[in-house]
This record gives C-alpha cells, sequence and structure tokens, in this order.
C-alpha cells in the first residue's frame, strides 16, 4: 500500500516570508501524481498544485511551487511572499496513474504571522 | 467550485441509528468519491462510483454503503451509527483526462455520533 508521510504537523512562517512543508511518499509505482491541497478554516479543499511524476520539471502555481524528487520519493511545497491567507492545514496526496483510490498524508498546519 | 453540495452540511445522531448522506453534483462527472477525514489520518476514502450503479470499496468502507441512482447524486449510509464514525466526510469528483484526472471536493459534511 502507498503512503505518504507529512513530518510536521505545525509551522509557522512571517508574512512576506518563504516556507517550506515536507512531504515524503512510498511507492513501488513509477507513474503516479502528486497533490497538495490547502484546507482553510472554512473546511474546503482547494488543490494547490499538481505534479504529474514522469514530468522532470517541478510544478509552480503563482507564488506555490514544489520540489519534486522523485528518486528520494519527496515531493515537498515552498510557499513564497507567505500571506496570511495562506493559512492553513496542507495535505499532501498521492493517486497511481489508472487509479482511484488517492491517499493524503496526515497534514501540515500552516501559521502565517503578520 | 466544481458543482458540488452536501447534505446535511452537520448532523448529530445517536449510536445504532441509520443515517445517510447526500452528494450532489452539476457537472456530470463520472466519477463520485466519499472520503472522511480525522485528525490523525487525513482523509481516507470510503467508496467511490465510476457510474450509475457501479461502485467500488475504498480503504475505510466498514460499516458503510453506498448508491448511485443518478449521475448526479451518491448517497453514503450508515447502517447503523458507531462513535468511531464521528467524522468530517467529504465528497469529491474526478475531473481531466482519462488517467490523469484530479480531484475535487465538496463542502464536507460534520457528522457527530453520540
Amino acid at each position: 500500500a502507498q503512503t505518504v508521510t507529512q513530518s510536521q504537523p505545525e509551522m509557522s512562517v512571517q508574512e512576506a516570508e518563504t516556507v517550506t512543508l515536507s512531504c515524503t511518499y512510498d511507492t513501488s509505482e513509477s507513474d503516479y501524481y502528486l497533490f497538495w491541497y490547502k484546507q482553510p478554516p472554512s473546511r474546503q479543499m482547494i488543490l494547490v498544485i499538481r505534479q504529474e511524476a514522469y514530468k522532470q520539471q517541478n510544478a509552480t502555481e503563482n507564488r506555490f511551487s514544489v520540489n519534486f524528487q522523485k528518486a528520494a520519493k519527496s515531493f515537498s511545497l515552498k510557499i513564497s511572499d507567505s500571506q496570511l491567507g495562506d493559512a492553513a492545514m496542507y495535505f499532501c496526496a498521492y493517486r497511481r496513474n489508472n487509479n482511484n483510490d488517492m491517499r493524503f498524508g496526515a497534514g501540515t498546519r500552516l501559521t502565517v504571522k503578520p | 467550485d466544481a458543482g458540488i453540495t452536501q447534505s446535511p452540511r452537520h448532523k448529530v445522531t445517536e449510536t445504532g441509528t441509520p443515517v445517510t448522506l447526500r452528494c450532489h453534483q452539476t457537472e456530470n462527472h463520472r466519477y463520485m468519491y466519499w472520503y472522511r477525514q480525522d485528525p490523525e489520518h487525513g482523509l481516507r476514502l470510503i467508496h467511490y462510483s465510476y457510474g450509475v450503479k457501479d461502485t467500488d470499496k475504498g480503504e475505510v468502507s466498514d460499516g458503510y454503503s453506498v448508491s448511485r441512482s443518478k449521475t448526479e447524486d451518491f448517497l453514503l449510509t450508515l447502517e447503523s451509527a458507531t462513535s468511531s464514525q464521528t467524522s468530517v466526510y467529504f465528497c469529491a469528483i474526478s475531473k481531466g483526462l482519462a488517467g490523469q484526472e484530479t480531484q475535487y471536493f465538496g463542502p464536507g459534511t460534520r457528522l457527530l455520533v453520540l
């Protein structure tokens, strides 16, 4: 079974600074997808960024970027120029290609200090 | 916004009573999912559906059943609720090219079983 580990239960960052959230996963597959979701206090799950394992280039979405290290099975999320609205739970998730069972990590709670 | 609504949004019930949660989508997506969210585990897949009357089990399906009689509705039933089923339940749909889908989530239902 694939597992996803987020080793940082809580992180904090100063407004306008950069923070990196860690995620590692365990799989024997070579074709899969990785995701970061954000869950603000409203509880809505919001897709932040997605990475295809077959792509070597790291995905970016505005202030959000990932560091995808396939050999190390690591998928960290970098948030640049942190804003107060970035405060939320962040979940890392893994899904094997052509499979519907998406696996989530336990989450990292990010606090942004003004 | 993936056009997903969940009802009810909050429910309190007693142990041993049946409970049905409804997920409704407006965009005619083929795949629908039910997850539960718990603090130590992140989100875990309960059941999913790949079409009308086509469903399959996820990681934590014991104690839950599902039905999909129409494309737009996916029902999750707890036949006899237990306190261990106190959780936040999320419905999701898949969007994107076959095999490359991304999941988008509804607003969640908070269920308390006393």
